[in-house]
């Protein structure tokens, strides 16, 4: 059983189209997470969704939206891709928002837009 | 803020220690180590809470310098399944966010 799981694992589109990442986690978490690793493979945090609601939100372009339909799930969606905007996209989650507590990643899904 | 990670890179023989630091300019709360594979997603391996306490699991352990803000990651007699890219994350404060390091490649050669 995958404990966070995403979906697509790669993606590859054009520059203007929209998608979507998938994620969802199994481990009774409170707490997700959407990390973006790009070609010099920094980790950076994008968005932290605690109980479906958004208390992290970094300075992310606002074509990016993530989207929490319930605690088990978040998903992120992008609009009007750019080229920048591949990189290996990590859904991930933790217990809840406190500090010290293990993040659990998913696989990545690789996006690349020509 | 990010931390900072050094080295970036190091390469061992099978045996070989290494060690790999995190350091911040701000007071820590905690300071989280994972490990990436190529191609994978980064695994946990440990958290060192604020109180300078150290850990450690089979030949890794860390420590952490409440003090000077700084973290170290002991890898003794380097096995060829300990390549990778370590990243250092940091929190400042109780559920504040979790902000990783640039990395460090290590490479264990037989």
């Amino acid at each position: 059983d995958t404990a966070v799981s995403q979906t697509p694992k790669y993606l590859v589109t054009q520059m203007g189209n929209d998608k979507s990442i998938k994620c969802e986690q199994n481990l009774g978490h409170d707490t997700m997470y959407w990390y973006k690793q790009d070609s010099k493979k920094f980790l950076k945090i994008m968005f932290s969704y605690n109980n479906k609601e958004l208390i992290i939100n970094e300075t992310v372009p606002n074509r990016f939206s993530p989207k929490s339909p319930d605690k088990a799930h978040l998903n992120l969606h992008i609009n009007s891709l750019e080229l920048g905007d591949s990189a290996v996209y990590f859904c991930a989650s933790s217990q809840d928002r406190s500090a010290g507590n293990t993040i659990y990643f998913g696989e990545g899904s690789w996006l690349t837009v020509v | 803020q990010q931390p900072v990670q050094s080295p970036q890179a190091v390469i061992l023989r099978e045996g070989e220690d290494a060690v790999i630091n995190c350091s911040s300019s701000k007071a820590l709360y905690s300071v989280h180590w994972y490990r990436q594979k190529h191609g994978e997603a980064p695994v946990f391996l440990m958290i060192l809470l604020k109180g300078g306490e150290q850990k450690g699991h089979d030949k890794i352990s860390a420590s952490f310098n409440e003090k000077k803000q700084q973290s170290s990651l002991y890898l003794t007699a380097s096995q060829l399944s300990y390549s990778g890219t370590y990243f250092c994350g940091t929190e400042r404060k109780y559920g504040n966010k979790l902000v990783f390091g640039a990395g460090t490649i290590l490479r264990v050669k037989s």
